[in-house]
């Protein structure tokens, strides 16, 4: 159980273009879900938390206008890199927390990523 | 505000050793969680261990053990019977957070060697 898949697992993009990555809680109903950046062989950088049916939550730094988050539903969320750059380069992760208040409510379970290059 | 240290970047050990990675958080919180995340090269952030803050019997998952000490904010990670899979980025995160944030140690790369 507490699968979270995450689509496209690479994309390749030309640079002013946007980008569209998609996660989705698929065993589970995910009242919270985050959206991380990974730079090679670092630690994980929140970018945003958002909860269904509300406004993302973005860390310091994170521009919202760039980087737009949407979770419409309990089970998906997606993350839109618009106009992207080639320092938009990057991994991608997003993670689900069940919550609810049950034992693991605050559990998070990842997708498996998505590797974004900006040509 | 918390903190996640995580002071050994690499380490690497025998196939059938035991290894333990170790971890130290700072906080003023009384109810928190302690994750171990494990990070394989195919990048897939598989949860180990959880451990709530309240109990005070330390976390067993098959092989994977934890060894939590309050008082001293430690909270590390023992590898029994260590396997090839094994191998991969281990991270330590600490959650306190009504939104259930996590806050991440740097991570320590475990290399198990055949």
């Amino acid at each position: 159980g507490a699968v979270v898949s995450q689509h496209p697992s690479w994309v390749i993009c030309k640079s002013g273009t946007s980008v569209k990555i998609e996660c989705r809680s698929l065993d589970f109903q995910a009242t919270t879900m985050f959206w991380y950046r990974q730079f090679p062989k670092q630690s994980l950088m929140l970018m945003a938390t958002s909860n269904e049916g509300s406004k993302a939550t973005y860390e310091q730094g994170v521009e919202k206008d760039k980087f737009l988050i949407n979770h419409a539903s309990l089970t998906l969320s997606t993350l839109t890199v618009t106009s992207a750059h080639p320092e938009d380069s990057s991994f991608y992760i997003c993670s689900a927390s069940p919550g609810g208040g049950g034992q693991l409510t605050d559990t998070q379970y990842f997708g498996p990523g998505t590797r974004l290059t900006v040509l | 505000a918390q903190t996640v240290t995580q002071s050994q970047p690499e380490m690497s050990v025998q196939e059938a050793e035991t290894v333990t990675l170790s971890c130290t958080y700072d906080t003023s919180e009384n109810n928190y969680y302690l994750f171990w995340y494990k990070q394989p090269p195919s990048r897939q952030m598989i949860l180990v261990i959880r451990q709530e803050a309240y109990k005070q019997q330390n976390a067993t998952e098959n092989r994977f053990s934890v060894n939590f000490q309050k008082a001293a904010k430690s909270f590390s990670l023992k590898i029994s019977d260590s396997q090839l899979g094994d191998t991969a980025m281990y991270f330590c995160a600490f959650g306190a957070d009504s939104n259930y944030q996590l806050i991440w140690g740097a991570g320590t790369k475990l290399i198990i060697k055949p």
